[in-house]
């Protein structure tokens, strides 16, 4: 079944060591969007990228974190150097179907679960 | 930072008993969505109002929508323990052109 696919689900690191996470999104959509998701809190969107575009980067702490999106495909969300306050879900994003590009409406991975310590 | 903010922010009902979950925002939207998410899982999409619609019903789901309030409400009707989730509404602000996030509802069905 078509999905957005994320690994890994699961990342235990210590502070100031470095992590990467992957996503594969639904095919044939050109956006592509990176949230994080901190215990008991709702999602933030970190970077929203059209094809190999960066549309939105404004809550990406860009002394740290970093995000790329080789041939409008597939992503990458690198964390260097960890902070404990970076302890979260990293959820990827595609649009729910075609016309979701306008209506915002989205398909989230299962996320990837980080702990620093 | 947060444009919704859902209440209560955790609700326990017995099954069979409707929930009702509570959204307000700040600024002018396109449209208001309402998501779910299981223990360890990621977000799954349950239904879109748009901002010139003031209620819509999906199955056992029914949102209402009032622009003047800037508020928003979720209603499970006939709960089951399979509806234990958190839920979260998510609005398409004008101009904005991304998604923001309220801080969610926890809701545990008692069976």
């Amino acid at each position: 079944e078509a999905g957005v696919a994320q690994s890994p689900r699961y990342k235990i690191i210590e502070k100031r060591q470095s992590v990467a996470f992957w996503c594969n999104p639904i095919s044939g959509h050109a956006t592509l969007y990176w949230y994080q998701q901190i215990l008991g809190q709702g999602p933030k969107l970190l970077i929203q990228f059209q094809n190999n575009g960066v549309v939105d980067d404004s809550q990406l702490p860009k002394d740290r974190f970093s995000a790329e999106r080789l041939k409008g495909v597939d992503s990458t969300l690198k964390i260097q150097p960890a902070k404990l306050e970076d302890s979260a879900v990293y959820l990827c994003a595609s649009p729910l179907r075609k016309q979701s590009a306008v209506t915002g409406e989205l398909f989230f991975g299962e996320g990837s679960r980080l702990t620093v310590l | 930072s947060q444009q919704g903010e859902e209440d209560p922010q955790a609700l326990s009902i017995q099954e069979g008993e409707n929930a009702t979950m509570n959204c307000s925002y700040k600024t002018s939207i396109n449209n208001l969505q309402w998501y779910r998410q299981n223990s360890g899982r990621g977000l799954v999409h349950l239904i879109l109002i748009r901002s010139n619609e003031r209620e819509k019903h999906s199955g056992r789901l029914r949102v209402t929508l009032d622009t003047s309030k800037k508020s928003s409400s979720l209603l499970i009707t006939a709960s089951r323990a399979a509806d234990t989730a958190s839920y979260f509404c998510a609005t398409d602000a004008r101009g904005a052109q991304k998604l923001v996030f309220g801080q969610g509802t926890r809701l545990t069905i008692n069976p």
